[in-house]
């Protein structure tokens, strides 16, 4: 089965320094990744996704990710972070499912906190 | 566009009681429905999903239960509450089954004393 790891509780930056959110994945075969972002009672919001292709994804908010085979890795990053990307972020992977459709994994979920 | 509406938003149920939670979807047809539950704001544990009406794939063995009784329609019950089953729901659909990503409802936060 596909699996995502993101080994951060918690990752602290001043506004306007560069931010990374790692993700580690476990996949046979080529991955499927995705990374969602979510506030406060919300619902999750889709940023970005590596299909195939460049291993660099721009994504929504000026997030990207890179996507790097040998290290299995797809972290999450942005040049200039704002104190309003504090939120909760999700790594995800697409997996076979049953009745010949996928089903999406979920990490855990690393929170973002930018200070002022 | 995706919408996908989902009602109650928020539930508080006394241990026992049953539940129903519904999704519905706008947009779209045919699509891939996934039910997904998050406690105490962290990871998002997957419960079931479906690909067309009345066909449910489940997960993970517990007190819930999901319906498709229609194609834009996906229910999440219980006949009896526990404690454990209080936690945000999820709702989502995939309208590319090939490459697509997930779009994702508001949610229901449920609370079971």
């Amino acid at each position: 089965a596909q699996s995502v790891a993101q080994p951060e509780d918690q990752v602290n930056v001043a506004e306007g320094n560069p931010l990374t959110v790692k993700c580690t994945y476990s996949v046979s075969g080529n991955p499927y990744l995705f990374w969602y972002v979510q506030y406060p009672n919300r619902g999750l919001q889709f940023l970005l996704k590596y299909i195939t292709g460049d291993n660099l994804v721009k994504g929504s908010y000026g997030f990207e990710a890179e996507f790097n085979k040998s290290q299995t890795s797809f972290h999450l990053k942005k040049p200039s972070a704002l104190v309003s990307d504090s939120a909760l972020y999700f790594c995800a992977v697409r997996d076979f499912g049953r009745s010949g459709t996928y089903k999406y994994i979920f990490g855990t979920g690393t929170r973002l906190k930018v200070l002022a | 566009s995706q919408t996908i509406h989902q009602w109650p938003a928020t539930l508080v149920q006394p241990v026992g009681s049953p539940l129903s939670l519904e999704c519905t979807v706008e947009g779209t047809s045919n699509p891939n429905l996934y039910w997904y539950r998050q406690a105490a704001g962290r990871g998002l544990q997957l419960l079931f999903y479906s690909v067309g009406i009345g066909q449910i794939s489940s997960e993970v063995p517990q007190n819930l239960s999901a319906s498709r009784p229609q194609d834009r329609q996906f229910i999440l019950s219980s006949k009896k509450l526990l404690l454990s089953d209080s936690g945000f729901y999820l709702c989502a659909q995939n309208r590319d089954r090939r490459t697509g990503e997930l779009f994702f409802g508001e949610g229901s936060r449920l609370t079971v004393l």
